[in-house]
């Protein structure tokens, strides 16, 4: 069974560096789209971006400017960054897993970034 | 990248069934899949490549689509079925975007 778990800081500083890592655990990071997604509390879903095994990227526009997303086959792990971060930014963050015709069929838990000072 | 628009909220009676609408230009082009959350959890897959549903998914969840509109059908709607349901698609550039959100109540 693929699990997949978000870690970093939890609270982070406006104008600062929002970092994030998700381990996958149970299966191959290769032949799969590795994705982030957040959700402001109390609001819907937003796709964030996502990273092919084999580093190939692509993010959602209106964020583009400020996140990348790598991936570390070796550790089994992908990463977020987001940089310039607002109150804006304060969501529950979810990495997932999504399946080469575009389904998210495994999820992590979720973490919840809250941007302040 | 396109928007997805869902209903708000949406009630049902138990036992009875609802459908979940989603709107949106890329509907017709892109295949259409449909999330389920409950609060404070992740969200779960329930339909993918327009009407399969993942194992251990009831199959009294349904989907189709015809031309830019997805539903989303539940048959029989049980109280464990009460949450937030959000469809998902794509563009021209593969960009991914989600619906609004619809909560359903079962009255």
């Amino acid at each position: 069974q693929v699990q997949l778990q978000e870690s970093g800081p939890r609270l982070v500083k406006p104008s600062e560096t929002l970092s994030l890592t998700c381990t996958v655990s149970g299966g191959s990071m290769t032949s799969y789209y590795w994705s982030w997604i957040r959700q402001p509390p109390g609001k819907g879903l937003e796709w964030i971006g996502y990273i092919f095994f084999s580093g190939a990227t692509n993010y959602n526009p209106s964020l583009e400017s400020r996140v990348t997303i790598s991936v570390d086959t070796s550790r089994n792990e992908f990463s977020l960054n987001m940089r310039s971060v607002t109150a804006a930014d304060t969501a529950v963050f979810y990495c997932a897993r999504m399946h080469t015709n575009g389904w998210f069929d495994y999820w992590g838990q979720g973490t919840l970034i809250t941007v302040s000072s | 990248s396109s928007e997805l628009t869902q209903d708000p909220a949406v009630s049902v009676a138990l036992g009875q069934t609802v459908r979940i609408t989603c709107q949106g230009d890329s509907l017709g082009r892109f295949p259409v899949t449909w999330y389920q959350q409950k609060p404070g959890q992740a969200p779960v897959l329930i339909i993918y490549a327009k009407n399969n549903r993942p194992s251990g998914i009831p199959d009294r969840f349904s989907g189709s689509t015809s031309g830019n509109t997805a539903s989303l059908t539940i048959t029989g709607t049980q109280a464990d079925d009460e949450a937030d349901y959000y469809c998902n698609s794509r563009d021209n550039s593969a960009h991914y975007v989600f619906g609004t959100g619809t909560k359903v109540t079962v009255l």
